[in-house]
């Protein structure tokens, strides 16, 4: 079983509240994502990161922010959640033992009224 | 666009029988094609994975078909069981890439 945690699991909040997702895993890996998962949707990239002090946007325009100070952590925040912001945030990781393998938390839904 | 074309998205099969789930691409750099498993509340989690130097693999119950010059590899479930009912998504990657692209995902259910 892959040892990475996200917090909360469940948020439900009004428009223009700022949030922040929490990511944290205890593999060591250096490689971590930020996927958003929506019904008979594939699974969006929107953030990654390399390692420390890295992180990159990925495919889908994406309004939160991320950021990689410590290597077991990767949070992502949006300053002021709107309505389409709902959806359910997948983190995961890789490591060199595993190449291509993506370990993932189980997820945050996120549902903003 | 969507680069892994998924299908069907969903699927009713009888206990013991043969559950099959179609990907296709169009990106001929993809060189790793993992299939990932996803139960309601949990993260999706890697199930089996296939290189396209070979034309199938099988682990247990679950085996892969690749076939490069078609662009699509597929699932194959034998002896479904109730326990099987999840959601799969295929995915591929160019290898030692960042960017997994996944399918849209089929979700399976096993009638006992």
């Amino acid at each position: 079983e892959a040892d990475i945690y996200q917090t909360p699991r469940y948020l439900v909040i009004g428009t223009g509240k700022k949030i922040t997702l929490e990511c944290s895993q205890t593999m060591g890996h250096d490689k971590m994502y930020w996927y958003q998962q929506d019904p008979g949707m594939e699974l969006h990239l929107i953030h990654y990161s390399y390692g420390v002090n890295s992180t990159e946007k990925g495919d889908l325009s994406s309004e939160s922010t991320v950021s990689r100070i410590r290597t077991e952590h990767f949070p992502l925040t949006l300053e002021s959640a709107r309505p389409s912001h709902t959806s359910q945030y997948l983190c995961a990781s890789s490591g060199r033992g595993h190449v291509g393998e993506l370990f993932f938390g189980e997820g945050s839904r996120l549902t903003v009224l | 666009q969507q680069q892994v074309k998924q299908s069907p998205q969903s699927l009713i099969v009888q206990k013991g029988g043969i559950s099959i789930i179609n990907c296709a691409y169009e990106n001929t750099a993809f060189d790793y094609f993992p299939w990932y498993q996803q139960f309601p509340g949990k993260g999706p989690a890697l199930l089996i994975a296939i290189r396209p130097d070979v034309s199938e693999k099988k682990e247990g119950r679950f085996t892969i078909s690749f076939n490069k010059s078609a662009k699509q590899f597929s699932l194959h479930i034998m002896d479904s069981q109730p326990g099987d009912s999840a959601t799969y998504f295929c995915a591929a990657r160019v290898y030692n890439n960042n960017d997994m692209r996944f399918g849209a995902g089929t979700r399976l259910t096993v009638k006992p």
